[in-house]
């Protein structure tokens, strides 16, 4: 099945760093979500994204909905050790299309004090 | 706590057996989507319902099958089992994106 490129594929970084990860696609998409996934739980959306330009932030996390439509951003400030875990972007065609929600290949972020 | 109810959580059975996986809903959702997780092909949509309605399918293979009941919870029942199938699988409920997914159960074929 289809994915989408995420990058970069995982990153150490120190307590209290700013994270940036991004996600591309060959395809136009609608609605651009941003999940986490932590070790034997589910993915936990994060920030949803619904207009190209559009800048949302859900407290330390900022998530950018990229002009062309194609590529989405999220950023994490200040970066804690419960930050750790997997995050997946997701591109719907429409929003309230989740049949045909796309998923990332997934940044795995680890965090060492 | 998303809200969301999958059970089991681990399930191992051999291979050719058939096993049935079960979600509950958020409550007020109508909508549940199943998905499959494995190393190689990340989180892959399988189907989705609404309120006992199949709206969509995706990658799923006819040797599985799923059904919403008039409670709201959904079934998906894997056949002839490979082991190939062995993965984690998610539900999610909704009312508009999937933003509640259950903790999953994870599925090894042996």
């Amino acid at each position: 099945g289809q994915q989408l490129n995420q990058s970069p594929q995982s990153m150490f970084i120190q307590e209290g760093e700013d994270v940036s990860m991004n996600c591309t696609s060959s395809s136009i998409f609608n609605t651009w979500l941003w999940y986490k996934q932590d070790p034997g739980e589910g993915p936990v959306l994060l920030i949803a994204l619904y207009k190209a330009g559009e800048l949302t932030s859900n407290g330390r996390l900022t998530a950018q909905f990229g002009i062309t439509r194609k590529d989405s951003f999220l950023n994490i400030s200040a970066s804690i050790p419960s930050d750790v875990g997997i995050y997946f972007c997701a591109g719907q065609p429409y929003t309230g299309t989740a049949s045909k929600l796309t998923f990332g290949t997934g940044t795995r972020l680890q965090v060492t004090l | 706590d998303s809200g969301v109810t999958q059970t089991p959580k681990h399930l191992i059975t051999a291979t050719g057996q058939r096993v049935t996986l079960r979600c509950s809903p958020r409550s007020g959702d109508l909508s549940v989507y199943w998905y499959q997780q494995s190393l190689d092909q990340g989180l892959q949509f399988l189907i989705h319902y609404y309120n006992g309605e199949e709206r969509a399918k995706g990658n799923i293979l006819e040797r599985f099958s799923a059904q919403q009941f008039p409670d709201l919870h959904s079934e998906l029942n894997l056949s002839s089992l490979e082991l190939g199938d062995s993965a984690l699988y998610f539900c999610a409920s909704s009312a508009r994106e999937p933003g509640a997914f259950g903790q999953g159960t994870r599925l090894t074929v042996v």
